[in-house]
């Protein structure tokens, strides 16, 4: 079945570095691959989210890559916030039941000011 | 405004009374999850269904049901709660599988 890993499971970055957070997938018919955040004590929310037609999609400071070859894809955070600080989950489709949604065990980044 | 609503928000109840979670969407959508959130496991699918009257287990629905009588509705039933069921619950819905999928607030429950 879709299995997916997600690392590192904490990061720490400077206000202002770049963060990476990386998610492997291993149904190579999924398609669909969004990025949830989640503030503390709030609900997930989708900040970004690619198919795999795509390579690469960019919204301003967030942009996440697909490679699909290797079955895995990233989440690029550039100029890091202190509102950045959260928990990160990557998810991958699951076709063969109705394209549902496998989680990432989710990252905590925190953003030092 | 277009949301997931969930009732109750916060639950502690005994081993054994059965409870019910509501959660409802008024975006029309045809597909509703239920997770559960454990520290360091990530959101773990409990059941889904992708259009009324129709249910599947997800990967952890052990001791846990649902309905889809009505196309916004998707209720979650303990019938026995154990304590290994406490947790933060989430509902979600989406227009069908495969797309963004919009969580209510969770529930957090807690069984003595």
């Amino acid at each position: 079945g879709e299995n997916v890993e997600q690392h590192p499971s904490t990061l720490s970055v400077q206000e202002g570095d770049s963060a990476v957070i990386k998610c492997t997938y291993s149904d190579s018919a999924s398609n669909y691959f969004p990025w949830y955040k989640q503030e503390l004590g709030k609900r997930p929310q989708l900040i970004i989210d690619i198919r795999s037609n795509v390579g690469e999609k960019k919204d301003q400071r967030i942009a996440v890559t697909l490679n699909k070859t290797a079955k895995h894809f990233s989440l690029h955070i550039t100029e890091t916030q202190p509102e950045d600080s959260a928990v990160y989950f990557c998810a991958a489709s699951w076709p063969e039941y109705g394209n549902k949604l496998v989680f990432g065990a989710g990252t905590i980044l925190r953003v030092k000011s | 405004e277009a949301q997931v609503t969930q009732n109750p928000r916060y639950l502690i109840t005994v081993t054994g009374k059965k409870l019910t979670v509501t959660c409802s969407q008024n975006m029309n959508h045809e597909y509703m999850s239920w997770y559960r959130q454990d520290p360091g496991l990530g959101l773990r699918q409990i059941y889904y269904s992708m259009n009324v009257e129709v249910t599947d287990k997800g990967d952890v629905p052990e001791g846990y049901k649902v309905s889809r009588k009505e196309k916004r509705n998707f209720p979650l039933i303990l019938e026995s709660p154990s304590p290994n069921q406490t947790s933060l619950y989430f509902c979600a819905s989406s227009q069908t599988g495969g797309n963004e999928q919009f969580f209510g607030p969770g529930t957090r429950l807690t069984v003595l």
